[in-house]
């Protein structure tokens, strides 16, 4: 119940193309949905949050979509760029403070 | 405010050693995490404090791991006797009781042969 799957584990997207990663959860007191960055060599870094009473936030090319009733969130990239070649997690948190990442996906964007 | 400020960045060591990895978080953030990230396992987390008291510490392996945090501003994972399967990449992250973001450290890449 405190899983939080992701899918793809990868993803080649041509450069200008769409990256869509999904995430699909199953215990419904989560209320807190961030997607984390990671490059080669760093941390995680935040890159967009959604809390539930919104079904779409848009941040630049980074949009989160959120479907509650059914349980998944996805977050989609615009115009991918090869920089934003990188690795992707989803989160939920259900405790103040404490994260349940996804499993990672890992993007390619071809030039 | 330089970040979660990680050390060492690698360690390498032999199975059997004890192995101390240190983080200071970003100042006044509430809330310490200790992650673990490997190809097979993803991003797991190890313990988490909140005002240096531990709250969580069921993602810690085995007794061969703890972890403390005597102050605001400093804490320690420590493996003793490390073991091969140890060998990962090691995160602090930091956050404060008004959001929920959390700020990674660069992390310490730990190989034990």
């Amino acid at each position: 119940q405190q899983q939080v799957k992701q899918s793809p584990q990868s993803l080649i997207v041509q450069k200008g193309g769409i990256s869509i990663i999904n995430c699909a959860y199953e215990n419904t007191a989560f209320d807190y949905f961030p997607w984390y960055q990671q490059f080669p060599g760093k941390g995680p870094a935040l890159l967009i949050a959604i809390r539930p009473d919104v079904s779409e936030k848009k941040e630049g090319r980074f949009t989160i979509s959120f479907n509650k009733s059914a349980k998944q969130f996805s977050l989609h990239i615009m115009d991918s760029q090869p920089g934003d070649s990188a690795t992707y997690f989803c989160a939920a948190s259900i405790v103040e403070g404490k994260l349940i990442f996804g499993q990672g996906t890992e993007l390619s964007v071809k030039p | 405010d330089a970040g979660v400020i990680q050390s060492p960045r690698h360690e390498v060591t032999e199975m059997g050693q004890e192995v101390t990895l240190r983080c200071k978080p970003i100042s006044g953030h509430d809330y310490l995490f200790w992650y673990r990230q490997t190809m097979m396992r993803g991003l797991e987390l190890l313990i988490y404090f909140n005002n240096n008291v531990p709250i969580d510490d069921s993602g810690m392996p085995e007794d061969r791991f703890s972890a403390k945090m005597p102050n605001a501003s400093f804490s320690t994972l420590k493996i003793q006797p490390s073991e091969p399967r140890d060998s990962a990449v090691y995160f602090c992250a930091s956050s404060s009781r008004f959001d929920n973001e959390q700020f990674f450290g660069p992390g310490t890449r730990l190989t034990v042969l």
